[in-house]
């Protein structure tokens, strides 16, 4: 039973536009989520983060979106750049107040064409 | 200055030996952890210790050993390998085990197993 989803695998788009990346859960008691980047070779790197007190948290050129009654966020990157090409995974901490047991979704692959 | 460093990067070996996988991190953080991305790459916990001590085991068969020799390391001894533990398998470490704790990840394992 996967709790967090990212059903699109990739996403392609040109420099300079925006980038959606989205996320799915089904378990309501998810009170943080969690974007890491991961390049190949590389392991994952935090990117930005929200608590479900929030329904926005912006840092730079991201921003994460939570729309807790839909059960899904997203992270805007605006505006894209070639080095923003990587894989973005969304997490979740399974226990609440307690980063230790994080749920990765599958990931999705994006590509930023210059 | 590596953060979290693994070793060794790859890993091939036969179906039915045994192997240990290397992890320090230079951070001074009081927890780590191992993830295994499997061929969906899906990100999954494996163990989690904090100041040598186990706080997290998930259905891991016990064939996977975790040891700690002190809160900078965390190993990862695999005995009688199989097909199936073919994957990527990531350290990781934070500060603490709470929310607000960033994990940091090492550039992962490719595991290999013939």
């Amino acid at each position: 039973d996967q709790q967090v989803k990212q059903n699109s695998p990739s996403l392609s788009v040109q420099e300079g536009r925006i980038s959606i990346l989205n996320c799915d859960y089904t378990n309501s008691m998810f009170d943080y989520f969690l974007w890491y980047k991961k390049y190949p070779a590389e392991g994952p790197t935090f990117l930005i983060s929200i608590s479900s007190i929030k329904d926005k948290n912006e840092d730079g050129r991201f921003t994460v979106f939570l729309n807790k009654s839909a059960k899904h966020l997203s992270l805007h990157i605006v505006p894209s750049q070639p080095g923003d090409s990587a894989v973005y995974f969304c997490a979740a901490p399974k226990v609440a107040g307690n980063t230790g047991k994080l749920i990765f979704g599958q990931g999705t692959t994006l590509q930023v064409k210059p | 200055d590596t953060a979290v460093s693994q070793t060794p990067k790859y890993l091939v070996t036969q179906m039915g030996n045994d192997k240990s996988i290397k992890c320090e991190q230079n951070l001074g953080h009081d927890t780590m952890y191992w993830y295994k991305q499997d061929s969906k790459k899906f990100l999954k916990i494996m163990f989690s210790y904090n100041n040598k001590e186990l706080i997290i085991n998930e259905t891991v068969p016990n064939r996977f050993s975790p040891k700690s020799p002190d809160k900078a390391h965390l190993n990862l001894h695999i005995n009688s390998l199989e097909l199936g533990d073919s994957a990527v398998y990531f350290c990781a470490s934070s500060h603490g085990g709470l929310t607000a704790d960033t994990q940091y990840f090492g550039p992962g394992t490719r595991l290999t197993v013939l």
